[in-house]
């Protein structure tokens, strides 16, 4: 198993649509994200997650509802989203959260909106 | 509001020369210092991080810090055409937060 996992790869939904995006982590670690990365733009944070508690929310649209159950998975639920919302949206993990923590990235979900 | 400031390139260098990328930081308050590659279509792969003022050297890599200047450097020796991809820089505060990146350069190594 590779170190974060993340499923789908591909997502095509309406705008609509009710979805979840997966992530897995096999690497021990307490802290997990979620980030965006559209064309022409740098990564943007979305959520911060240290031992299943959110400790971050980066202003992000009510559209995206982000859930920890525990320290090794992590979701992205998606709900009426919007053209502008289609994007590479990648998890990471690190061991602990905190400024000094090296993140992992997963392979990402490439999402389209139509 | 954190920025992290890259040229986006693309910036082409010869096989087996020096790749020299750089990027600059808005918030003093920032402490570390990440730098990613990332291959079209793949996800950010982890290459160095320095915390420290100076130079942090790891194989063909030195990353170099200035935080008077709020500058990041890092160095490519020997660069190979597998090294042709784009290099984010990151940077992280105090506190439980994530990662601000810049755009990323994108390099390109000429056989």
């Amino acid at each position: 198993e590779t170190g974060v996992t993340q499923t789908p790869r591909h997502l095509v939904m309406g705008m609509t649509n009710k979805k979840s995006l997966k992530c897995e982590q096999h690497l021990g670690h307490n802290a997990m994200y979620w980030y965006k990365q559209s064309a022409k733009k740098p990564l943007e944070l979305m959520f911060v997650y240290s031992l299943e508690e959110r400790v971050e929310n980066n202003s992000v649209p009510s559209r995206f509802s982000p859930e920890c159950p525990n320290s090794s998975h992590l979701f992205l639920h998606l709900h009426t989203l919007q053209p502008e919302d289609s994007a590479l949206y990648l998890c990471a993990s690190s061991p602990q959260a905190g400024w000094d923590q090296p993140q992992h990235f997963g392979d990402g979900t490439r999402l389209s909106i139509l | 509001q954190k920025e992290v400031e890259q040229n986006s390139g693309p910036l082409s260098v010869p096989e087996g020369a020096i790749a020299s990328l750089n990027c600059t930081y808005s918030d003093r308050g920032s402490q570390s210092f990440f730098w990613y590659r990332q291959y079209s279509g793949k996800s950010p792969e982890l290459i160095m991080f320095i915390y420290s003022n100076g130079d942090k050297e790891d194989g063909r890599f030195t990353a170099q810090l200035n935080k008077a200047s709020q500058y990041v450097s890092l160095l490519i020796r020997d660069s190979q055409p597998s090294d042709s991809a784009t290099y984010l820089c990151a940077a992280s505060g105090g506190g439980a937060d994530g990662l601000t990146f810049g755009k990323g350069t994108h390099l390109i190594i000429q056989p």
